[in-house]
């Protein structure tokens, strides 16, 4: 079974600080792992995903998250946060499969 | 359009009522799923489609809600006899293949019912 635990239901960060949202997975066997994103009154638009090969991936908006096996962790990252970029973040597990199980969603606010 | 369509945007009912939500995915997309997304609770897997057919429905909560694909396009979700704890947003989302393009899901903009 999958799980994900996302730390911090609610992150706030000053203009041009750095982002950082965690998250925590447990698998039974190697996963998938993705980043969505959710704006206001949206669908969810992926961000990024790790499936084989380099652990560090980038996604789009300058966003990029690594995954560390011996951590059970793909944090989220972005060097300098932007005002577009408060929204609500999911990170999800997948068993390398069509099921996508998701985390609750960090909701990040971006302060001027 | 281009994209994962969903009606209603917005559904009031009343409690005990039944209401269908519908789903039209981008064309060509074999799979098909449903999420329901409340406040606090994340995303909550409800049922997959591939193509006609539904080989997960686990995440069904009762026997109050069902689902349908048919020729492997448009879904319905429907929910008999209504309950408040059903208020949520309903989510749809679809993707390429069998295997959901290694979980690229592109999702809808969601129904969201409120059961008074």
């Amino acid at each position: 079974a999958q799980s994900v635990t996302q730390l911090g239901s609610h992150v706030s960060v000053s203009e041009g600080a750095l982002v950082l949202l965690r998250c925590n997975y447990s698998s039974s066997v190697p996963p998938y792992l993705f980043w969505y994103v959710q704006y206001p009154n949206q669908g969810l638009q992926l961000l990024l995903k790790y499936t084989t090969g380099a652990t560090l991936v980038k996604g789009i908006n300058g966003f990029e998250a690594e995954f560390k096996k011996s951590e059970t962790s793909f944090h989220l990252t972005k060097p300098s946060a932007h005002m577009s970029d408060a929204a609500e973040y999911f990170c999800a597990v997948s068993p390398r499969n069509y099921k996508l199980t998701f985390g609750k969603g960090t909701l990040l606010t971006v302060n001027p | 359009g281009a994209g994962v369509s969903q009606s209603p945007s917005n559904k009031v009912t009343e409690k005990g009522k039944d209401v269908e939500l519908r789903c039209d995915p981008i064309s060509g997309h074999t799979a098909l799923y449903w999420y329901r997304q409340s406040l606090g609770q994340g995303l909550e897997f409800l049922i997959y489609f591939q193509g006609n057919s539904a080989p997960d429905k686990s995440g069904l909560p009762s026997d109050r809600f069902s689902a349908e694909r048919t020729g492997g396009s448009v879904s319905t979700l429907t929910i008999q006899r209504t309950q408040q704890e059903d208020s949520a947003v309903y989510l749809c989302a679809s993707s390429l293949g069998q295997y959901g393009g290694a979980g690229e899901l592109f999702f809808g903009e969601g129904s969201r019912l409120t059961v008074l």
